[in-house]
């Protein structure tokens, strides 16, 4: 099977250009999670989507970042005016069910990568 | 913040069993004590998750205190390829979102 699948790999953006990072999840997995990862330090939530739905973007800055996902196609997290303090790497993960219930777990991709020189 | 306490940083010999320690005195009982582990730039791996029995899987075993107020995770027999860093995670049922800490990197040594 494969897992979650996420691309760019890396990305170089200059300051104030835009990042598209995509994901697709895991067969059969309708709810999509994103995380920041900033150097040297743990992951951070962003957002929580179902197909259509931002169901929780309590952890995504107010300005700038945005995250879809369509009923047809994979996940975008987009964030628009890049700044160096975007550089980071971004995780995506997916679960067949919500989280919210007991003993689920998600599956992360293997990141995409900004760089903003 | 992370309701989890983990050591920095451990080591292990190749080929013997390395116990990771973490504690969550805070503990709610409906929370489930999930694992992951982060090999150098890739995305977190699920290990192992449990409640209140100890769990093993082909990865690894999760032995769980009485009071829940502490797990291990347990490698039966390290090899080069653990080296990673590893991440305790209490999961609130009801919620969405995991809170993670800064982990314990695992060092192994041939």
């Amino acid at each position: 099977n494969a897992g979650v699948m996420q691309n760019p790999r890396h990305l170089v953006r200059r300051r104030g250009q835009e990042a598209r990072l995509r994901c697709s999840p895991m067969k059969g997995h309708s709810h999509v999670y994103w995380y920041r990862q900033l150097p040297e330090e743990g992951l951070k939530f962003m957002v929580y989507l179902q197909k259509e739905n931002i169901i929780d973007e309590s952890g995504m800055p107010k300005e700038r970042f945005s995250a879809e996902f369509p009923k047809e196609g994979p996940s975008i997290l987009r964030i628009q005016q890049v700044v160096r303090g975007d550089s980071a790497a971004y995780f995506c993960a997916s679960s067949p069910r919500e989280l919210t219930a007991s003993g689920n777990t998600i599956y992360f991709g293997e990141g995409s990568w900004l760089t903003v020189v | 913040d992370a309701k989890t306490t983990q050591p920095n940083s451990m080591e292990s010999n190749e080929e013997e069993p390395v116990h990771l320690p973490c504690n969550h005195s805070t503990i709610s009982g409906t929370d489930y004590i999930h694992w992951y582990r982060q090999l150098p730039s890739q995305g977190p791996e699920y290990v192992i998750h449990g409640l209140t029995s100890n769990v093993n899987n082909r990865m690894a075993s999760l032995a769980i205190a009485e009071d829940r107020k502490s797990s291990t995770l347990i490698l039966h027999r390290a090899t080069l390829r653990d080296a990673a860093v590893y991440y305790c995670i209490l999961h609130t049922s009801g919620t969405y979102k995991y809170i993670f800490g800064t982990g314990t990197r695992l060092k192994v040594l041939a």
